[in-house]
């Protein structure tokens, strides 16, 4: 078993819906949660980061973490087609180690 | 202000040759990193430090070799390629780590 499952997708959402994009970990001792975001043939770029349960927003996107659950969800609000590119879940114990999801590939149609 | 810098972009390699990947940071990150990225796999962690002359294992580590002489760079050896590591291969640095990575713009590396 993956220490932590996403769906790869792709996932196609006409302009202007709401996103939402999700991940399951296996392992409690992960306490700190990011998103990524990855345009084609680019490397990845921190969206977000928490480490408590609970809802962190920024701008038009949410991270939300249910830590009962082992489940982490990333929602964006009023989508783009600049927010078109794959986005990737990681989770980690403590600083050195992130554990990645496979990775979601996001299209949004105008 | 460069950010995370890696050579070379794109690299072909035949079976049993030795190359370095390099990867330089200029915001003084303790914390660097080395993943590849396959299709379906996600990023897998190869090696990481948490600061000059401290490396250690990650995930799949088989094959590679690094070093951390200097705080700011951070090369990645493989040591006799092989066709399975043909990849994409992202080098990160944070100051903290529990608060996300800044990663390079990756080197495409293909054995042959």
């Amino acid at each position: 078993q993956k220490e932590v499952e996403q769906d790869p997708g792709p996932l196609s959402v006409p302009e202007g819906a709401i996103v939402s994009l999700n991940c399951t970990y296996s392992n409690s001792a992960f306490q700190y949660f990011m998103w990524y975001r990855q345009y084609s043939r680019k490397g990845p770029e921190l969206l977000m980061y928490t480490y408590s349960s609970g809802n962190k927003e920024d701008g038009r996107f949410t991270a939300q973490v249910d830590k009962s659950s082992k489940y982490i969800s990333l929602f964006i609000r009023d989508s783009q087609p600049s927010d078109s590119a794959t986005y990737l879940c990681a989770v980690t114990q403590g600083a050195q180690k992130l554990v990645f999801g496979q990775g979601t590939r996001l299209t949004i149609n105008p | 202000n460069a950010g995370v810098t890696q050579t070379p972009k794109f690299q072909v390699l035949k079976t049993g040759q030795s190359m370095t990947l390099q990867c330089a940071q200029d915001m003084n990150h303790e914390y660097m990193s080395w993943y590849r990225q396959d299709p379906g796999m996600g990023l897998r962690l190869i090696h990481y430090s948490v600061g000059a002359g401290i490396t250690d294992q990650g995930e799949v580590p088989n094959g590679y070799n690094v070093s951390r002489s200097t705080t700011e760079d951070f090369p990645l050896r493989l040591l006799s390629a092989a066709p399975s590591q043909t990849s994409v291969y992202f080098c990160a640095s944070s100051n903290t780590g529990i608060y996300g990575y800044t990663f390079g713009s990756g080197t495409r590396l293909t054995v042959v």
